[in-house]
């Protein structure tokens, strides 16, 4: 079967770095997407990753390993904003979003 | 960029009655919508695609007469929850697939659902 998983919680403090881990066993793979979720909200899109190796776009970078079917979100310099929910989601050989559960991080003065 | 409206964005309703949720991409072409139901601190889950100018395809175990989905236009897809009950209350989303891949998905604002 398809599985994505990543951590249900967690807490780091203001101006501090975090890395949130994605691993996954999906039938194929197309992409690596990373979004970022507000309570109540709708997702918005962070990251994208289909080749190894890392893409950094200002606070955020994500990594990719397919060969260990592993990602990772990295937020730097973290503000109370950022507090939210990071879901990560692959596209599978049929073009479909496997989505994982979400990894709800909280931001601690 | 790409914008995705969906409306409304919170209503209540009455068991047994229906509701219908608009998505309306404003400034591209969505062939292909994604609908997805997300329940409290649970993961998006995928409830159907819907193909403009063909019937949808649903997930397993989602009701097809249920949720009846039209997607008439390039630019217009409706879910319709029909004879409402209080466990379909849930926050439902939905999504278009904009341009090449890595432009990722884009989102409209998801409309919560309550059913009393």
């Amino acid at each position: 079967g398809q599985n994505i998983d990543q951590p249900t919680e967690m807490t780091a403090t203001e101006g501090a770095i975090v890395q949130i881990n994605c691993t996954y066993q999906t039938s194929g793979f197309n992409g690596l997407f990373w979004y970022q979720q507000h309570a109540g909200e709708a997702p918005t899109f962070l990251s994208y990753n289909v080749l190894d190796g890392l893409e950094e776009k200002g606070r955020f970078s994500s990594f990719l390993s397919r060969s260990k079917g592993y990602s990772y979100l990295l937020l730097k310099e973290l503000q109370m904003k950022d507090s939210a929910s990071y879901l990560c989601a692959v596209m599978d050989s049929n073009y479909q979003l496997i989505w994982g559960a979400g990894t709800k991080l909280i931001i601690k003065p | 960029g790409a914008v995705v409206s969906q409306h409304p964005s919170r209503v209540i309703c009455k068991s047994g009655t229906s509701v219908k949720i608009e998505c309306r991409s404003l400034d591209f072409q969505a062939t292909t919508m994604f609908w997805y139901r997300q329940f409290p601190k649970q993961s998006l889950m995928l409830m159907a695609t819907s193909n403009e100018g063909s019937k949808a395809t649903y997930e397993q175990g989602v009701e097809k007469d249920k949720f009846l989905i039209n997607h008439a236009s390039l630019t217009l897809s409706t879910l319709t929850v029909t004879s409402a009950h209080p466990e379909d209350s849930s926050f439902y989303i939905c999504s278009a697939r904009v341009g090449q891949t890595s432009y990722g998905y884009t989102f409209g604002s998801g409309t919560r659902l309550t059913v009393v």
